[in-house]
């Protein structure tokens, strides 16, 4: 069974840091680029970073770019997003979503976010 | 930046009916294997997002066969057929095929 299980939330003031985990099991997580959303309390969904299987390609959402690094560590199964100059705008609850390729006898499908944890709440805040 | 705009924004459902949700790209989502890269989640309450569908159409493992998805280009609808009363949640799109990828506004829908 897939698991993505996030921690590292918590309140912090701005201006601060904050360090998320994803812990993955259940599947070769080497094997699969992964995201970062989150969604602000009584909002939408945003998506933030995602990392290709060998960190080669990253990729960060504008509001979050400079401030945000997503980093993975395929021996231990695990995706992170340090985050510094935290600001109010970015409390949210942060979900950690995989990507998958999926492939029938003819076709190839980008399967983007298909299993998602059940997110750590960052809150920004003096 | 590919905006997805969604309508309705909320949907009361009688269970045993059908419904539909609209999403609109303002772009074309059409990838070049002619596959559109557009998707569906649905978030119910005090749950994370789960995905319903994928390249248009495509039913993740799972999901029960009352929801479809169609659509091409620019316009997208998700048809949920027989409503159930589990189906309720917040339902959105998204576009794959650019990032940064970006969702709807989502749908709320629940029991009428």
């Amino acid at each position: 069974e897939v698991q993505l299980v996030e921690s590292g939330g918590g309140l912090v003031k701005p201006g601060g840091s904050l360090r998320l985990s994803c812990a993955a099991s259940g599947f070769s997580f080497s094997n699969f680029n992964m995201n970062w959303v989150r969604q602000a309390p009584g909002k939408g969904l945003e998506w933030v970073s995602s990392i290709s299987t060998r960190s080669n390609d990253i990729y960060y959402a504008d509001s979050v770019t400079g401030r945000f690094t997503i980093s993975r560590d395929n021996a231990k199964n695990s995706l992170y997003l340090q985050m510094n100059s935290l600001r109010a705008e970015d409390t949210a609850v942060y979900y950690c979503a995989r990507d998958d390729l999926v492939c029938t006898s003819t076709s190839c499908y980008d399967r983007h976010l298909d299993y998602w944890g059940q997110g750590t709440r960052v809150t920004v805040s003096s | 930046e590919i905006v997805m705009t969604q309508t309705p924004l909320s949907l009361s459902v009688t269970p045993g009916q059908s419904a539909s949700i609209s999403c609109k790209a303002s772009q074309s989502l059409l990838q070049s294997d002619g596959v559109a890269s557009l998707y569906w989640y649905l978030q119910k309450p005090g749950q994370s997002p789960q995905l319903l569908l994928y390249a248009v159409s495509r039913r993740f493992s799972g999901v029960p066969d009352r929801f479809s998805g169609s659509g091409s280009g620019t316009d997208f609808t998700l048809k949920i057929s027989r409503f159930e009363a589990e189906d309720v949640g917040v339902y959105y799109c998204m576009q794959g095929l650019n990032l940064p990828r970006t969702f709807g506004q989502g749908t709320r829908v629940d029991v009428k």
